[in-house]
């Protein structure tokens, strides 16, 4: 089982949805979750990071931490074709050593 | 602020020659990251410098790869002799310390090997 599960999609949903995408993971010791958003042919941009369970919101972002679930997501509210992008999920535990998932591919439909 | 700057962009090489990739962070940031992304995969570290020193390289495949960080500020990572395997997507990130969790990511290089 790799550390970090995230399903590569893609996922396609109209202009206006809610999305919602999720990793989950194996490693009790991580600590730190980020969601980055990567462009074709370009680095990934760090969107949000947290450090505790529970909900952190940013504009029309929100994460979500479940440690007990060992499941972690983040909302994208109001979508907008410009969200369309691959998103990476991101831990990072005790060691330093930052883990990304595979990436989910999404197109938001005009 | 300029970002993090990497060239080439694009490197296309005939397996068994070198290639170098050029990374500089931004300015006043420690700690350097590199990583190779592949195609449907998310970045998975090489190296992490902290200053000029290599504190983390055991992803680093050395027989082959090599990494410099003369002056704690610019950096090179180099492949000899490149494999048709090593065709990636080489990406750069800095952030400002070890314990700070906001890297910045540069445009990568992105290598065919042929």
């Amino acid at each position: 089982q790799k550390e970090v599960e995230q399903d590569p999609g893609p996922l396609s949903v109209p202009e206006g949805a809610i999305v919602s995408l999720n990793c989950t993971y194996s490693n009790s010791a991580f600590q730190y979750f980020m969601w980055y958003r990567q462009y074709s042919r370009k680095g990934p941009e760090l969107l949000m990071y947290t450090y505790s369970s529970g909900n952190k919101e940013d504009g029309r972002f929100t994460a979500q931490v479940d440690k007990s679930s060992k499941y972690i997501s983040l909302f994208i509210r109001d979508s907008q074709p410009s969200d369309s992008a691959t998103y990476l999920c991101a831990m990072r535990g005790r060691d330093d050593k930052i883990i990304f998932g595979k990436g989910t591919r999404l197109h938001i439909l005009p | 602020e300029a970002g993090v700057v990497q060239s080439p962009r694009y490197k296309i090489i005939e397996k068994k020659q070198p290639v170098a990739f050029w990374c500089n962070p931004i300015s006043g940031h420690n700690t350097l990251y590199w990583y190779r992304q592949n195609l449907g995969q998310g970045p998975e570290l090489l190296i992490r410098y902290e200053n000029e020193e290599a504190v983390d390289d055991s992803q680093l495949p050395k027989d082959r790869f090599s990494a410099e960080r003369l002056k704690g500020v610019d950096s090179t990572l180099k492949i000899q002799p490149a494999e048709l395997g090593d065709s990636a997507v080489y990406l750069c990130a800095s952030s400002l310390d070890d314990f700070s969790d906001e890297q910045y990511f540069g445009p990568g290089t992105r290598l065919t090997v042929t």
